[in-house]
């Protein structure tokens, strides 16, 4: 079984600059995850998505970040304009179901991440 | 709010036990806890639900305190294989908290031949 895939592993850009980070996850999966992580951190939720709707995305700072999950699949996470602060890892995601609804089938399978350097 | 993890690192022979705890000041549905390798993604370990069920890796095994908001995971007879960072992360019972997992800082475990 494929796992969660992200792409690009590596991105360096300047600050004001956009971006954006792409992730499939693994078939069958309705829950998406977006986390960032900055270093010597737990991974930190940006957006939830169950299949095509965002049920969670209060902490996702929407001045400068935006998410879609087209046809309850692939998902893009995009930052325009970057800022220095924004440097860190961010990961993708995905459950078979939805928390608190699932008990034990809730675990999530994470993606290798792609780290973000913003100079 | 996130919940507080001890010790924050934790260094071992092969064949050593650790315990790794995680504390929340909230209550909780459930505790899933994750290994993380340098560079690499998180990986499931274990999920712990409200009411005792639990499921994860053979090897390893935790404990829940529901009324302590309190999990801790027990490492045994550790290999090198374990080395990592160690999360938890919390889902809190009831209302918004539903559905949203929140990660403790992390514990680095590293264990030496």
């Amino acid at each position: 079984e494929a796992g969660v895939v992200q792409s690009p592993r590596y991105k360096i850009i300047e600050k004001k600059q956009p971006v954006a980070f792409w992730c499939n996850p693994i078939s069958g999966h309705n829950t998406l995850y977006w986390y960032r992580q900055n270093l010597g951190q737990g991974p930190e939720l940006l957006i939830r998505y169950e299949n095509e709707e965002a049920v969670d995305d209060s902490q996702l700072p929407k001045d400068r970040f935006s998410a879609e999950r087209l046809k309850g699949v692939d998902s893009t996470l995009k930052i325009q304009p970057a800022e220095l602060g924004d440097s860190a890892v961010y990961l993708c995601a995905s459950s078979p179901w939805g928390m608190g609804l699932a008990g034990l089938n809730n675990e999530q399978f994470f993606g290798p991440g792609t780290r973000l350097t913003v100079l | 709010q996130q919940p507080v993890q001890s010790p924050q690192a934790v260094i071992l022979r092969e064949g050593e036990d650790a315990v790794i705890n995680c504390s929340s000041s909230k209550a909780l549905y459930s505790v899933h806890w994750y290994r993380q390798k340098h560079g690499e993604a998180p990986v499931f370990l274990m999920i712990l639900l409200k009411g005792g069920e639990q499921k994860g890796h053979e090897k390893i095994s935790a404990s829940f305190n529901e009324k302590k908001q309190q999990s801790s995971l027990y490492l045994t007879a550790s290999q090198l294989s374990y080395s990592g960072t160690y999360f938890c992360g919390t889902e809190g019972a009831g209302g918004t908290s539903y559905g949203k997992l929140t990660f403790g800082q992390g514990t680095i475990l590293t264990v030496h031949p």
